[in-house]
């Protein structure tokens, strides 16, 4: 049983179209995170959620809007996609902030 | 600001060779210390974590930790690496004030035979 799982695992599309990318959680779990990886490796937080409720949102274009219908998912949506936006986005969760993150398996955006 | 630093982009260890990785951590009060592991086209699978107590904390797959207050340290230990351990690891501290958990650059590991 996949404990994080997103969906599409690729996404490959041009510049200006806007997309989503699902992420659902099995494990019970309050906190939902979704992250950006880029091309370095390096990794850095975009959004929480708590029980539904945002409670981070790092400086990110407002192009990008996560929704959490309920516990067990939050979803991204990306709007008029720039090259830039080119990147692994990770969606992660936990019991609260500080309990390990368990992360599914990315979402491998290309931007044409 | 609150950081952790990876001061190695990558290690090269031969397999049965003990193994380090190195994290140093600057947070204000009680420092909450992660590490965790990424393989190729995978997302990052934890390893272990210091809250409190112990100095050495041990995890998953026959790695520990070593918590260091006057060095802020937190270095990944295995005492006989495998060819398998090869992977990105990650560093990382939990932030309460802003409630997220902040990564280091990440550590490549290529254990060879």
């Amino acid at each position: 049983d996949t404990a994080v799982s997103q969906t599409p695992k690729y996404l490959v599309t041009q510049m200006g179209n806007d997309k989503s990318i699902k992420c659902e959680q099995n494990l019970g779990h309050d906190t939902m995170y979704w992250y950006k990886q880029d091309s370095k490796k390096f990794l850095k937080i975009m959004f929480s959620y708590n029980n539904k409720e945002l409670i981070i949102n790092e400086t990110v274009p407002n192009r990008f809007s996560p929704k959490s219908p309920d516990k067990a998912h939050l979803n991204l949506h990306i709007n008029s996609l720039e090259l830039g936006d080119s990147a692994v986005y990770f969606c992660a969760s936990s019991h609260g902030g500080r309990e390990p993150q368990h992360f599914g398996d990315g979402t491998r955006l290309s931007i044409l | 600001a609150q950081s952790v630093a990876q001061p190695e982009d990558q290690v090269n260890v031969a397999e049965g060779n003990p193994l380090t990785v190195k994290c140093t951590y600057s947070v204000s009060g009680n420092p909450y210390l992660f590490w965790y592991v990424q393989y190729p086209n995978r997302g990052l699978q934890f390893l272990l974590k210091y809250i409190t107590g112990d100095n050495l904390v041990k995890g998953s797959y026959g790695f520990e930790a070593e918590f260091n207050k006057s060095q802020t340290s937190f270095h990944l230990k295995k005492p006989s690496a495998l060819v398998s351990d090869s992977a990105l690891y990650f560093c990382a501290v939990f932030t309460g004030g802003g409630n997220k958990l902040t990564f280091g650059t990440g550590t490549q590991l290529k254990v060879e035979l």
